[in-house]
């Protein structure tokens, strides 16, 4: 069975730091990229970072540029999302999620994590 | 940065009904637009790829079309299992967008 299970999340104060995993299952995972989604409480949701398959290149969400760190360790089979100088802006459910295409991304995501929350408050 | 707008917000509809949902980007982006839907409590599920193409397992009832600007999905006749928030997702470049959501709700 294909599968992503998050963990890592948890409260923090605002400016503290929380590394978020996602263990895949199921699949090659170095042949995929990979992205993490996140969703504030009753809202929509938000692109935050995405990795291709060699851990090279990445992108971000203006609003988490500087202050995220997405990175992979192919042998491990695990996605991270390093946050540091967390803001209250930034509390929300955080999915990670597979590409639906390999090797060449095709930026749309079909396999999808729970989700871990992320609360970030005094 | 391209911003996605969907409409209506919320649509009330019937069982067996004909749902259209509209996504509109603030600019051109091809085909490279996917739809999701997500059911409270759960992770979202992809149905569309590149604005016209159904992911595996998803039923035929759901369809996606448009190019550029303007993009639909189309739920032919609504089942239960259906009622659900769907969003919009583009591809065109970086950042990644989504859209803010439309709720089909039961009329």
């Amino acid at each position: 069975e294909v599968q992503l299970v998050e963990s890592g999340g948890g409260l923090v104060q605002p400016g503290g730091s929380l590394r978020l995993s996602c263990a895949a299952s199921g699949f090659s995972f170095s042949s995929y990229a990979m992205a993490w989604v996140r969703q504030a409480p009753g809202k929509g949701l938000e692109w935050v970072s995405s990795i291709l398959i060699s851990g090279d290149s990445t992108n971000y969400a203006d609003s988490v540029k500087g202050r995220f760190t997405i990175s992979r360790d192919n042998s491990k089979n695990t996605l991270y999302l390093q946050m540091n100088s967390l803001r209250a802006e930034d509390t929300a459910i955080y999915y990670c999620s597979k590409d639906r295409m390999a090797p060449s991304p095709g930026y749309a995501f079909d396999i999808w994590g729970q989700g871990t929350m992320v609360t970030v408050s005094s | 940065e391209i911003v996605l707008t969907q409409s209506p917000a919320t649509l009330s509809l019937s069982p067996g009904e004909r749902a259209t949902l509209s996504c509109r980007a603030s600019q051109s982006i091809s085909t490279y637009l996917a739809w999701y839907q997500q059911k409270p409590g759960q992770a979202p599920r992809l149905l569309i790829y590149d604005a016209s193409n159904r992911a595996t397992g998803i039923p035929a009832r759901f369809s996606g079309s448009g190019s550029g600007t303007d993009f639909t999905l189309t739920i032919s006749s609504l089942e239960p299992e259906d009622f659900a928030v769907y969003y919009c997702q583009h591809r065109n470049n970086w950042p990644l967008s989504f859209g803010g959501g439309t709720k089909v709700e039961i009329k």
